[in-house]
């Protein structure tokens, strides 16, 4: 059974900082990971997708990177800004018989500091 | 349209009243999914619809939920007899056919009073 998990659960860094999140599963048979935002009361905003033949992705300040055989995906988040505060999550894509199905990890809380 | 759209944004009810929440997916993407996210909570599974095939139920949690989803396009999450329990917020996302990509709307908030 696929599992997803995120750690650290929260995370407090001065405005400036670069960091790093993880996001770790348990199958390496994934279609692709996908990272999001999430704003208090809001949905989920697609931040990176990474397919499963791929190593990385970049946008902007974000950095996504998938190592499937250690079943491990990093998120780094340059130069971070107090307007990178939020939750993410990571979301594992599994493919069979025509179907996506999604597992999602329990996601990081992301506060930087001004 | 250009993004998942979810209507309303919010809605306060009362327990034992019937609600439904509407989900209008990307424009051409065939799969469309439900799910809850209770305060503090991470998402739970609810129903996935693909195309014209038999939806997945399995994530409903009791009888008094249930979805259709009309012309592979817009879908209908209806909740009957509320319960103070069901309070959460609703996500809706649809998916790309080829890449997976998932996009979410911004959500149905419910409150059962």
């Amino acid at each position: 059974k696929q599992e997803v998990t995120q750690i650290p659960a929260a995370l407090s860094v001065p405005e400036g900082e670069n960091l790093v999140l993880n996001c770790s599963f348990t199958d390496s048979a994934i279609y692709n990971l996908q990272w999001f935002r999430q704003d208090p009361g809001k949905g989920l905003t697609s931040l990176l997708l990474i397919q499963s033949s791929q190593r990385e992705q970049t946008s902007g300040r974000l950095n996504a990177s998938l190592d499937k055989s250690s079943g491990r995906s990093t998120l780094y988040i340059a130069a971070s800004q107090p307007g990178d505060s939020a939750t993410y999550l990571c979301a594992v894509a599994l493919f069979f018989a025509g179907t996506y199905k999604y597992i999602f990890g329990t996601g990081t809380r992301l506060k930087v500091l001004a | 349209g250009a993004g998942v759209s979810q209507s309303p944004s919010n809605k306060v009810t009362e327990k034992g009243k019937d609600v439904e929440l509407r989900c209008d997916p990307i424009s051409g993407h065939t799969a469309l999914y439900w799910y809850r996210q209770s305060l503090g909570q991470g998402l739970e599974f609810l129903i996935y619809f693909q195309g014209n095939s038999a939806p997945d139920k399995s994530g409903l949690p009791s009888d008094r939920f249930s979805a259709e989803r009309t012309g592979g396009s817009v879908s209908t999450l209806t909740i009957q007899r509320t319960q103070q329990e069901d309070s959460a917020v609703y996500l809706c996302a649809s998916s790309h056919r080829y890449t997976g990509e998932l996009f979410f709307g911004e959500g149905s908030r419910l409150t059962v009073l």
